[in-house]
Order: C-alpha cells, then structure tokens, then sequence
C-alpha cells in the first residue's frame, strides 16, 4: 500500500483564487482526517469524517473553508476565495481497525499551500 | 477544552547525551497520549503510546497525572534521533479512530 496520498504536493496561487486540495486515505480505513500546519499554531485539525460522514468541523476557520468525502477512497479540501493567511502545509490523515496499532494515524505527505 | 503544550520549539542536545523532550497537557477525562515523530523528508508518524507502555528507538514516556505530563525520553541520543517531535491527546473514538490535539512540536537536533 503506497500509504495516504495526497495532491497536490507544492501549490502557489493567488489571493482569491479557489484552491483544491485532494487525499486518497489506505484502503479500508473509515476515518478521515484533515489537519493544517503552521508554524505558530502546530496541527490544528480542521475536520474529520467516519464512513464518509463529516462528524466535527468545529475546526474549519470560517465559510471559505469546505470539505467532502464522496466515497471512501477520495477527500477533497477546498478553499473559496484563497488569502495569503490559508498559507500553511494542509496534511490529511486516516485511521481504522484494519493495520497499524490501535488509533494509530496515517498521515500523507502534505500539501504546502502558498498564496500570494 | 483539551490542550497540548510543548515549551520548547528547539532542542540541542550531543550525541550520547540524555534527551527529554516535555509535554504537558489538560484535559478533564481520561487522557490517552501519544508521541508522533516527523524526520526530515518523511511523513509524520507515530512513535510510541503511553497505554501500551512501549520503548520504541530507545524513547519511553511515562504519563504523570498528577503533574499532566508525557515527557519523551531517551538516555542516549543518537544523530538519527533528530527530527520534529509532537505530543499528541486522544479525546478517544469508538473504533479505530482517534481525534488527536497535537502540540506545536519540539524540533530535536543532535549535535556531534
């Protein structure tokens, strides 16, 4: 299993444009999570889902903020309109019962997001 | 709420020498703790959980109610040892996951 998969890796926009972040989480595991890293705030999560299902966004800083989950192998972090302060490495994690050690995560390699 | 506190961003330590990197925590319930490590160009990972009582690469950390502390620990380092190193609570999930807070991490450097 190549692990958590994670589009793009570097990804310099502008400020207002719509940014896209994308995660393939392992097969089998059925929660999803999505974290931003700063260099002042550390991992801050920003939601996850169970099944799909998004269980707490309480941590999605504000309306320009939305993610989904279609289907249990894809996850989509999408930014509406971009500012120069959603600059940050975006790294989305999974987890389940299937392989690792109980409540372990998973994490991808990280989408660094620069918006100028 | 819950929260995670690292006091220390960098730690600079030479090898052989004893390395403790310090956690300490709130949380009103039943906290189960974790450390998770990022090496250079690598992905973050999990490097030990306190409920399974683990050394793993020569760290152990033992969880202090009574101070709420999980300190990382190891009694000689070694220049692989360097890497970002965060401390992690589960507010716990029924299954496989786990909602972790993270602290904003320690940077280990193991001088020569």
């Amino acid at each position: 299993d190549a692990g958590v998969i994670q589009s793009p890796r570097h990804e310099v926009t502008e400020m207002g444009q719509e940014v896209t972040l994308r995660c393939k989480p392992i097969s089998g595991h059925d929660y999803l999570f999505w974290y931003r890293q700063t260099m002042m705030r550390g991992l801050e999560l920003l939601i996850y889902f169970n099944n799909n299902v998004p269980i707490d966004d309480s941590g999605m800083p504000e309306d320009r903020f939305s993610a989904k989950m279609p289907n249990a192998s894809f996850s989509t972090l999408k930014i509406q309109p971009s500012e120069p302060r959603d600059s940050a490495v975006y790294f989305c994690a999974s987890s389940g019962l299937a392989g690792g050690r109980i409540g372990e995560l998973f994490f991808g390699e990280g989408s660094r997001l620069t918006v100028l | 709420a819950q929260r995670v506190t690292q006091p220390e961003k960098l730690l600079s330590v030479f090898k052989g020498a004893p390395v403790e990197l310090k956690c300490n925590y709130s949380y009103s319930g039943s906290p189960e703790l974790f450390w998770y490590v990022q090496y250079s160009r690598q992905r973050l990972q999990l490097l030990l959980r306190h409920i399974s009582r683990e050394s793993i690469k020569g760290f152990t950390a033992d969880l202090n109610k009574g101070e709420t502390s999980f300190h990382l620990k190891k009694p000689f380092a070694q220049e692989e040892d360097s890497a970002m190193y965060y401390c992690a609570l589960s507010e716990g999930i029924t299954g496989g996951g786990n909602k972790l807070t993270f602290g904003t991490g320690t940077q280990l450097k193991v001088e020569l």
